[in-house]
């Protein structure tokens, strides 16, 4: 079936660092992928969509300055946390959707990335 | 916008009784339910969708949900579960191009 690769799958850095994690679907291309946060036992949060060649939507309340986001290809979407804060420690989760698939068609999920900010 | 209610938040029980993860929407309006499966420390797994058709659709792992489109419900349920099956459960409902999900239900089954 269809696989995300998400890296890396965890990290930790020191406040006011910059981390880039990315996302990439392995045999299929991806027109438009969406970010997630998940807070300890929590559900998951959409953060934004991710579309490839153009701008990224963010959901409302999410900080678009501060969660970059860039989708150069059809495989690969980076979520870039800037200036990271240890509020920003938190489980981050792509996932993706075949170019063909229309809005019936379930996401992939990659396995996420916890980032951890001390 | 769409909203997903999952009310339990966990749920225990134990090994080869039967479970019922509830889950319900907000919108009577066309829409495609999935049961999503996250392990400790895994990403999400679908583990069934419901798009058209039959109302009751099945996963390969003895899971079944049961779209009931007048009470706006997708509960997931399995007679007999299995150790393995201690997870999070995630209900989710499209809305136009994206996924809601619910808050989740950990399953956890005992010996």
């Amino acid at each position: 079936g269809a696989v995300v690769s998400q890296h890396p799958s965890w990290v930790i850095c020191k406040s006011g660092t910059s981390v880039k994690i990315e996302c990439r679907s392995l045999d299929f291309q991806a027109t438009t992928m969406f970010w997630y946060r998940q807070f300890p036992k929590q559900s998951l949060m959409l953060m934004a969509t991710s579309n490839e060649g153009s701008k990224a939507t963010y959901e409302q309340g999410v900080e678009k300055d501060k969660f970059l986001i860039n989708h150069a290809s059809l495989t690969l979407s980076t979520l870039t946390v800037t200036s990271a804060h240890p509020e920003d420690s938190s489980f981050y989760i792509c996932s993706a959707r075949d170019w063909q698939g229309l809005s019936d068609s379930p996401l992939h999920f990659g396995n996420g990335t916890r980032l951890t900010v001390t | 916008a769409q909203s997903v209610t999952q009310l339990d938040s966990q749920v225990p029980v134990f090994e080869e009784a039967p479970v019922e993860l509830r889950c319900n929407y907000s919108s009577s309006v066309s829409v495609y339910l999935f049961w999503y499966v996250q392990y400790p420390n895994q990403g999400l797994q679908l583990l069934l969708k419901y798009l058209s058709g039959s109302t009751l659709v099945e996963s390969i792992n003895g899971f079944e949900a049961e779209f009931n489109k007048s009470q706006t419900s997708f509960h997931l349920r399995k007679p007999s579960v299995h150790i393995s099956d201690t997870a999070e459960y995630f209900c989710a409902v499209t809305d136009t191009d994206k996924l809601i999900f619910g808050t989740g239900t950990r399953l956890q089954v005992f010996p």
